[in-house]
Formats: structure tokens, sequence, C-alpha cells
């Protein structure tokens, strides 16, 4: 069981705008910012959004972040097949002394 | 270019030891933390821990506190995982990547490394 809950999967044709969302808490999310990764498949995650809406150099716009509260966002534009992966939020969590919590991620399968 | 480079694939036995590196190139070694995350197969990724090679400071994830060390060798620009007594439960894709901490809270990952799979049976 995941600290940050991600659905499962989440699917769209190309071209289609899709979300994917990522609850946590008030140690969590509501009090540190998110970060997004992109795991393409056998290969290693790949920093996707930062700091809840930056995108790193050579990330496509088509990628953008968002966060309210205790949840945050990842909106994908312009759906292509690369986009195929599996995508993680992450976040910093205060309890105890302090951790990095993922969600369990979601797989993207563009139809 | 900022490169995290992993040791190869790993099969062990259960109750073998194992130590596996991650080393760093085009950046200051010594400014970043390196963490270190698993991927159970077919699983999501956990964060075990993370050092400061600079000053070799330490912190574990509490799942694996006890369960693993952490370190590093700054003279030559690695970090390392290591078990001293490997179960079955072990068998998992470990990642490394590069972070930063600021006032206390660990920034985003970025970049990665490879991966080191690591294989754990009788």
């Amino acid at each position: 069981q995941s600290v940050l809950t991600q659905p499962p999967s989440a699917s769209g044709t190309p071209g289609q705008r899709v979300t994917i969302s990522c609850s946590g808490s008030s140690s969590n999310i509501g009090s540190n910012t998110v970060n997004w990764y992109q795991q393409l498949p056998g290969t290693a995650p790949k920093l996707l959004i930062y700091r809840n809406n930056q995108r790193p150099s050579g990330v496509p716009d088509r990628f953008s972040g968002s966060k309210s509260g205790t949840s945050a966002s990842l909106a994908i534009s312009g759906l292509q097949s690369e986009d195929e992966a599996d995508y993680y939020c992450a976040a910093w969590d205060d309890s105890l002394n302090g951790y990095v919590v993922f969600g369990g991620g979601t797989k993207l399968t563009v139809l | 270019e900022v490169q995290l480079v992993q040791s190869g694939a790993e099969v062990k036995k259960p109750g073998e030891s194992l130590k596996i590196s991650c080393k760093g190139s085009g950046y200051s070694f010594t400014s970043y933390w390196i963490g270190w995350v698993r991927q159970m197969p077919g699983k999501g990724l956990e964060w075990m821990g993370i050092i400061y090679p600079g000053d070799s400071d330490t912190r574990y994830s509490p799942s694996f506190q006890g369960q693993v060390t952490i370190s590093a060798d700054k003279s030559i620009s690695t970090a390392y995982l290591q078990w001293s007594s490997l179960k079955a439960s072990d068998t998992a894709m470990y990642y490394c990547a590069r972070t930063s901490m600021v006032r206390g809270v660990i920034d985003w990952f970025d970049p990665w490394g490879q991966g080191t799979l690591v294989t754990v049976s009788s």
C-alpha cells in the first residue's frame, strides 16, 4: 500500500488529453512539493516534472503538473504513442524523521 | 554530461553478502546527495535511503533501516548499497539517483542510474 494514491491505469487515444491524479495527506503533498517520473518499458525512471509544475529541459510542454491541497495531477496533452509508460508521483513526507514517498504508479496505455 | 553508472547484474544465494555500486561523473560528486530506490518485479518505486558523499551523512527510510547499508567513497565518486545476508525477497532492480536536500527536505531525483538487477535464489 503506497502512501500516495494513484489510479493503477489510464488510457487515451493519440492527440487526446489525459490526466493522472496523485492523492496524499497533510504530511506529504499538503506541505511539500510534488515530483513526477516517467518510466518507459524496460528503462530507468526519468524526471518529468519537479516542484509541482516545473519541466526539466528537454521535457515537452505537452506535460504539465499542478497541485492543490493534498492532491496533485499530471496532465499530458496531444497524447503520443511514445508516452505509453508508467508514471509515478513522489513527495517528501514530514512524518517520523522524514522520508520520500512514491505513488504506486499509473500505467498509461495509448490506444 | 551528468551521469550515474551502476554495476552489473548479480545472482546470489540466500545468506550471501553483496555490495553494488553507483559511479557519478560530470559533476561535483561531493556536492549532491545520492539516493537508492528499489523496484521489485512488476511493482512500484520505493525509496531506501540517501547519502551525502561530502561527509557520508546517511539517512534511511524506516522500511529499510537495519536491512541495508549505504556508503560512499568520494575519492572515486562512487556510492554503494550493501547487504550482509540476502533474502529471496531482496530480488529487485535497484536504482541510484542524484538529489539535493534543502532545509532537511529531499528534492527531486535526477538523473538516475541504469539500474542493477539483483536476483537472490537458491
